[in-house]
């Protein structure tokens, strides 16, 4: 199955709190699962990644966690603030039909951080 | 890491016309994108532009709709021909400049809408 799921749609925390998104997906040929952080008008930039081999990476205030076994992968933004107000995909990387490499998006989540 | 530029950034267009968009790298890459974006929706992928090969198209794409041009490697165009209303999006091309479709920069997106 060439897809992921992402949950939820949108989110709405209070600064300082720890907004997590969620995904999961079924093809286990994936082989790096990033997120991406979208801002209005903006194209998206990548935030973070993580191999399949890793349960947990940090990079600043953004965590990923990650199951195999379950095959669910999480984004935690941890004392989150105004400025990370905007929407966030995640993604896996597989082979195209082609034989190249692409990546598939999830749905994203529109999150708001209220001051 | 690579700057990525689009042109035209919006555009307003007549059904059955066509519109060319272009897309500058600031630096050499192989692996190009071309990706169209709902507002408030997800990314899906429209073809893979790897300079020196033919473009590969996703399920739903095809060339005679959205031919796309790879002349260097650091420029592509993608054309939206015949265009309908239902054409109306965001375009977005990105580069994946380590070789990792994990780790793709996003151009700003060209905006299009048809009526």
């Amino acid at each position: 199955q060439q897809q992921v799921k992402q949950s939820p749609q949108s989110l709405i925390v209070q600064k300082g709190g720890i907004p997590i998104i969620n995904c999961a997906y079924e093809n286990t040929a994936f082989d790096y699962f990033p997120w991406y952080q979208q801002f209005p008008g903006k194209g998206p930039a990548l935030l973070i990644a993580i191999r399949p081999d890793v349960s947990e990476k940090k990079e600043g205030r953004f965590t990923i966690s990650f199951n195999k076994s379950a095959k669910q992968f999480s984004l935690h933004i941890m004392d989150s603030q105004p400025g990370d107000s905007a929407t966030y995909f995640c993604a896996a990387s597989t082979i195209g039909s082609g034989g190249y490499n692409k990546l598939i998006f999830g749905a994203g989540t529109r999150l708001a951080v209220h001051p | 890491s690579a700057v990525i530029s689009q042109k035209p950034s919006r555009d307003i267009c007549q059904r059955g016309t066509s519109l060319t968009i272009q897309c500058q790298v600031d630096s050499q890459v192989t692996m190009m994108f071309w990706y169209r974006q709902q507002p408030g929706q997800s990314l899906t992928l429209i073809a893979t532009a790897n300079q020196g090969s033919e473009a590969t198209y996703e399920s739903g794409f095809v060339i005679d709709k959205f031919p796309i041009s790879r002349p260097n490697l650091t420029f592509s165009t993608l054309t939206v021909s015949n265009m309908s209303p239902e054409d109306s999006s965001i375009y977005l091309c990105s580069v994946a400049p380590t070789g990792y479709s994990y780790e793709q920069y996003f151009g700003p997106g060209t905006r299009l809408t048809v009526t």
